[in-house]
């Protein structure tokens, strides 16, 4: 069965500090995507980053950065040097992929709340 | 690209009414689109998935006569909250599929209702 797990439910730290996101899943299929949201207080969800099951290349963009391992089935996000704007509820998902009539659907974890103290 | 928009953002209603959101794909066709719930601090509940054009997909527990859906074109679906409660005050999201073959979904910004 096809499974996420934030086991962070709240985070906090001082402005600037690095802080990883684990995030951990659990699919049968060898085709899948992982994917990361930002949901800040106002509730609208904002992309972070997709990574396909093929492609295990770490991703730095800016601040954040992503570490995917195939081999702990995990997809941790981290954010060097911290702002007060990145506290918000980080949410990790997973989309198995599948034949032409998959609807792909999301599978979210329980998400993580990030709070950045000044 | 790809802004899918929803109406109302915010709205308050009264037990006993029903309430109708709108979910649109601004600048992309969209074969599929979703429904989720999200109550305070908890995760997204995907309550259906509509295909243009045919009955939505009500994931378990969802009551189908009451969260009716529409996707009656490629750039719109529909939810309507039929006889509200107050339990069903909860922050509505949709999100939308550009192709059948697509692994990518947009979000719209979400819907808080209010049941009073």
């Amino acid at each position: 069965a096809q499974k996420v797990t934030q086991a962070q439910t709240e985070i906090s730290v001082v402005e600037k500090e690095d802080v990883t996101l684990d995030c951990v899943y659990e699919t049968r299929d060898t085709t899948y995507y992982l994917f990361w949201y930002k949901q800040p207080p106002s509730g609208e969800l904002v992309f972070l980053i997709r990574r396909n099951s093929f492609d295990e290349q770490n991703e730095i963009s800016g601040r954040y950065s992503w570490n995917f391992q195939k081999s702990t089935s995990s997809f941790n996000f981290t954010i060097t040097a911290s702002q007060v704007v990145d506290s918000a509820v980080y949410f990790c998902a997973l989309s198995e992929g599948g034949g032409y009539d998959s609807n792909y659907q999301l599978i979210w974890g329980a998400g993580t709340k990030l709070i950045i103290k000044p | 690209g790809a802004v899918v928009s929803q109406h109302p953002s915010r709205v308050i209603c009264k037990s006993g009414t029903s309430v109708k959101i709108e979910c649109r794909s601004l600048d992309f066709q969209a074969t599929t689109m979703f429904w989720y719930r999200q109550f305070p601090k908890q995760s997204l509940m995907l309550m259906a998935t509509s295909n243009e054009g045919s009955k939505a997909t009500y994931e378990q527990g969802v009551e189908k006569d009451k969260f009716l859906i529409n996707h009656a074109s490629l750039t719109l679906s529909t939810l309507t909250v039929t006889s509200a409660h107050p339990e069903d005050s909860s922050f509505y999201i949709c999100s939308a599929r550009v192709a059948p073959s697509s692994y990518e979904q947009y979000f719209g910004p979400g819907t808080r209702l209010t049941v009073t």
